[in-house]
């Protein structure tokens, strides 16, 4: 099967905790994604990672960072998590500016 | 910078009932444009997609016409179901927002049997 795969699906912590969260694609995209979606539903960008350049949301809070070991792979890590992070982050991946395609979702609840 | 408006935030309607969802941008260069929907518990899903002026993109009875004298990209749709129970989300890629995706709020929409 080819898709974009996320774990875990849910996770819950607590203030000042460290979290990292998984994705894998395999589509054979080249380039992956990761949006954060709030309460409100809103969808915004926070990463995109093509040929290993890295291209920041300036409005990302430093405690969030990218980690990619190869074009398949983009892992999110939030060192420090504070309750405003509670929310669904979504992996994605593209190929050409094109076929966007997400995963479901890895769920935090910050308590 | 890029945006996408969408000025429905939900949308309830009868099954059988035609559906309008309205998007309109604001984007230097040719972007292309995108509908996605998204149901409960899930990531979203592709609908289709235009990338000229004029072009039509459709997908299981929703259509969308890219319009670059008006800056929209309206979904329609003939005949909701009830299983269209969903959120859509009207997106725009490339021109300036070249390597990502730049969402509208997307609109919920209930279809009642």
């Amino acid at each position: 099967e080819t898709a974009v795969f996320q774990t875990p699906n849910y996770h819950v912590t607590q203030v000042g905790n460290e979290v990292s969260f998984n994705c894998k694609q395999t589509l054979g995209h080249d380039t992956m994604y990761w949006y954060k979606q709030d309460s409100k539903k809103l969808l915004k960008i926070m990463f995109s990672y093509n040929n290993k350049q890295l291209i920041v949301n300036e409005t990302v809070p430093r405690r969030f960072s990218p980690q990619s070991s190869d074009k398949a792979h983009l892992n999110l890590r939030i060192k420090s998590v504070e309750p405003e992070d509670s929310a669904v982050y979504l992996c994605a991946s593209s190929y050409a500016n094109s076929d966007y395609t997400f995963g479901s979702g890895t769920r935090l609840l910050v308590i | 910078g890029d945006s996408v408006t969408q000025t429905e935030g939900q949308v309830a309607l009868s099954e059988e009932d035609f559906l309008t969802i309205h998007c309109n941008y604001s984007a230097s260069g040719y972007p292309a444009l995108f509908w996605y929907v998204q149901y409960p518990g899930e990531g979203p899903q592709f609908l289709f997609r235009a990338s000229r002026d004029k072009e039509k993109g459709s997908s299981r009875g929703f259509e969308a016409t890219y319009d670059k004298g008006t800056t929209s990209f309206h979904l329609r749709k003939a005949s909701v179901q009830e299983s269209d129970s969903a959120v859509y989300y009207c997106a725009l890629g490339g021109g300036s927002a070249l390597g990502r995706l730049h969402f509208g709020a997307g609109t919920q929409l209930i279809v009642i049997p």
